[in-house]
């Protein structure tokens, strides 16, 4: 069982640079999710999807793209990466809640970036 | 939900005794409830969720939750900590009745085991 994947697991950027990150989950799950972590601010929400072809913002979604062409897959972009990005990023999948624990989060194992 | 509050962002606790992490949550509904955990450099994985079946939860690794409507409190216990459960703890609610379910994350307790 895959459930949640992301790729690449860990990535060194300059400044300036760009890349994707890629979720790919194999549970036919409507909502997909981007979190980063960073110490002491336990997990913050960049952007979220609800359905294939739909997204939308989160907390802190300055600096970051996404795109969901496909329900399985979500991928997050960065621009013109900056230092203030280094984080660990976290996706996470799930069906629509229903109430009484029907919503339960699945996470990937995370992607680890650096901006030099 | 409007707020998940955990009330200690580190606990530590010596090898063998009980463990207690206190989550409160602030709502008009009952949402659903969660607790996850995260070990050093890894994913979260789901402890233990609330499905309105019971109001204490039973979860993997020993953790149960009681579910407290009338103190909105969902508090993670352990009769017996072991090393291996070192980690950061997640308490997560969940409210259908939000725009796109909303998920609103607490912001975490640190649990140290000593030896």
């Amino acid at each position: 069982n895959a459930g949640v994947t992301q790729t690449p697991k860990f990535r060194v950027l300059k400044t300036g640079q760009s890349m994707t990150l890629l979720c790919a989950q194999d549970m036919n799950h409507e909502y997909m999710y981007w979190y980063r972590q960073d110490p002491g601010m336990g997990l913050r929400l960049i952007h979220y999807s609800v359905g294939e072809g739909t997204t939308a913002k989160g907390e802190v979604p300055d600096g970051y793209n996404v795109s969901r062409l496909k329900k399985q897959n979500f991928l997050l972009g960065l621009e013109s990466a900056a230092p203030s990005q280094t984080s660990v990023y976290f996706c996470a999948s799930s069906q629509r809640d229903r109430g009484y624990g029907t919503g339960e989060l699945f996470f990937g194992e995370g992607s680890r970036l650096t901006v030099l | 939900a409007q707020s998940v509050t955990q009330l200690d962002s580190h606990v530590s606790v010596s090898e063998g005794t009980p463990v207690l992490l206190r989550c409160n949550y602030s709502s008009s509904y009952s949402p659903s409830l969660f607790w996850y955990v995260q070990h050093p450099n890894k994913g979260l994985q789901l402890l233990l969720k609330y499905t309105s079946a019971a109001t204490l939860v039973k979860g993997i690794n020993g953790f149960e939750a009681e579910f407290k409507k009338s103190e909105t409190s969902f508090h993670l216990t352990k009769p017996s900590a072991h090393m291996s459960d070192a980690a950061e703890y997640f308490c997560v609610a969940r409210d259908p009745r939000e725009r796109d379910d909303k998920i609103i994350f607490g912001k975490g307790t640190r649990l140290h085991i000593l030896p």
